[in-house]
């Protein structure tokens, strides 16, 4: 059975500095999402990775999917209190979500 | 443009009712997927159709079913609801397979 861990769960960061989240799976897949979810809102898409090595980045965050390592990692350059929220990594063989991470930047 | 549009936003049930809940994708999608999301279970994949047809779907008792219609919109049906069924519903569409998704705010259910 597929399993998606994220670490850490919780990340509480200062802005200006930099940190990156983890996603790794169990079986093999080449396709890799990142959604951003604010509290009490619905889920935004960030990044849809389908290859390995890809990379994607937009504004502060950078995403890269690693199959050979069955991991994607997202991370953030000079976080900034707006990217306060709970990032989610799924894998698209059954669309498996993992837990999240609750990111907090402070002032 | 408008985005996905879910109804109801909030709805409450009881043990053993069935419910049907409608996502009406950004025009021009044809692939709407749907994901369940509760505190102790999390985000979890229920289904996925492109152009009426079912793709994907997930671990969920046959209880759970969906549909697509020829203009995209889509509904997804519980029958003989259980109190484990209170979750947000949420509803994605996308141009296609594997494309970035929009999501619409939810349908929050709630069962007594």
């Amino acid at each position: 059975e597929l399993k998606v861990e994220q670490n850490p769960l919780f990340l509480s960061m200062q802005e200006g500095k930099n940190y990156t989240i983890y996603c790794n799976y169990s079986t093999t897949s080449d396709r890799l999402y990142w959604y951003r979810q604010d509290p009490g809102k619905s889920l935004e898409s960030l990044f849809v990775l389908l290859s390995n090595g890809a990379v994607k980045q937009e504004g502060r965050l950078m995403a890269s999917l690693d199959t050979k390592a069955r991991l994607s990692t997202l991370h953030i350059t000079a976080a900034v209190h707006d990217l306060s929220a709970t990032y989610f990594c799924a894998v698209d063989n059954d669309m498996r979500f993992g837990a999240g991470t609750r990111l907090t930047v402070k002032p | 443009k408008a985005g996905v549009t879910q109804t109801p936003r909030y709805l409450i049930k009881t043990r053993g009712q069935q419910v049907t809940l409608s996502c009406s994708p950004i025009s021009g999608h044809r692939s709407v997927s749907w994901y369940q999301q509760t505190p102790g279970q999390g985000l979890q994949f229920l289904f996925e159709y492109f152009s009426e047809t079912q793709r994907n779907k997930g671990n969920f008792p046959g209880r759970f079913s969906g549909r697509q219609f020829s203009n995209s919109r889509s509904e997804m049906n519980v029958s003989t609801l259980e109190l484990g069924d209170s979750a947000l519903y949420l509803c994605a569409s996308s141009l296609g397979p594997n494309q970035p998704q929009h999501f619409g705010d939810g349908t929050r259910l709630s069962i007594l």
